[in-house]
């Protein structure tokens, strides 16, 4: 138990579907992240919130959407995907922004796009 | 701009045997550091973090100790086993309590075979 669940586990969706990852966490930090990790590549930030607030959005194409409707639920809400966009999506949370104190991360969700 | 750039895998080691894997950042001002583990089809987990010069992080056999005057943060375990065998990150954060900004190495996988 790290104390972030994603779900779900495993998705495979289709270029034109619609789908949500959904990140929850009840260790009462005030920071939650999306990250993406590839093969072969650096894990990337996407969205960063704090206390509810996004405040940080690095670069990320529309068809990724996050949404965080209180301060332990976190979502990524994707639409109209690329075959590149198949990563495995992770949730983090730290105390605070930042994470000074480190990162609890959850086990990710491994999105494939056909 | 920060980085941390650890050593190229893969490692691959007997079991018993000693483990370096080495981590160098650059960043502004003093930063946190941290190892971070990831094994098979899992989320990172944090392993262990030091936040001043000179502090040595340990959890589970593995220590790190933060060398402010060689920028480094290398991790080591005396005797490795099978289950050690996994993805290790090194990590940084820096900038203002609550601003921070972390960021990751490119990962070491590691193979400990018995």
């Amino acid at each position: 138990e790290t104390g972030v669940t994603q779900t779900p586990r495993h998705l495979v969706m289709g270029m034109t579907n619609k789908k949500s990852l959904k990140c929850e966490q009840h260790l009462g930090h005030n920071a939650m992240y999306w990250y993406k990790q590839s093969a072969k590549k650096p894990l990337e930030l996407m969205f960063v919130y704090s206390l509810e607030e996004r405040v940080e959005n690095n670069s990320v194409p529309s068809r990724f959407s996050p949404e965080c409707p209180n301060s332990s639920h976190l979502f990524l809400h994707l639409h109209t995907l690329q075959p590149e966009d198949s990563a495995l999506y992770l949730c983090a949370s730290s105390q605070d922004r930042g994470g000074l104190y480190g990162y609890t991360f959850g086990s990710g969700t491994r999105l494939t796009v056909v | 701009g920060d980085s941390v750039t650890q050593m190229e895998g893969p490692v691959t080691l007997s079991e018993e045997a000693f483990l370096t894997i080495n981590c160098t950042y650059t960043a502004t001002g003093y930063p946190s550091l941290f190892w971070y583990v990831q094994y098979p089809g899992e989320g990172l987990q944090l392993l262990l973090k030091a936040t001043k010069a000179d502090d040595k992080g340990s959890n589970k056999g593995f220590e790190a100790t933060y060398r402010k005057e060689t920028t480094s943060f290398h991790l080591e375990k005396g005797s490795v086993q099978v289950s050690d065998s996994a993805v290790y990150f090194c990590a940084s954060a820096s900038g203002l309590r609550g601003y921070q900004k972390v960021t990751f190495g490119t990962g070491t996988k590691l193979q400990v075979i018995p």
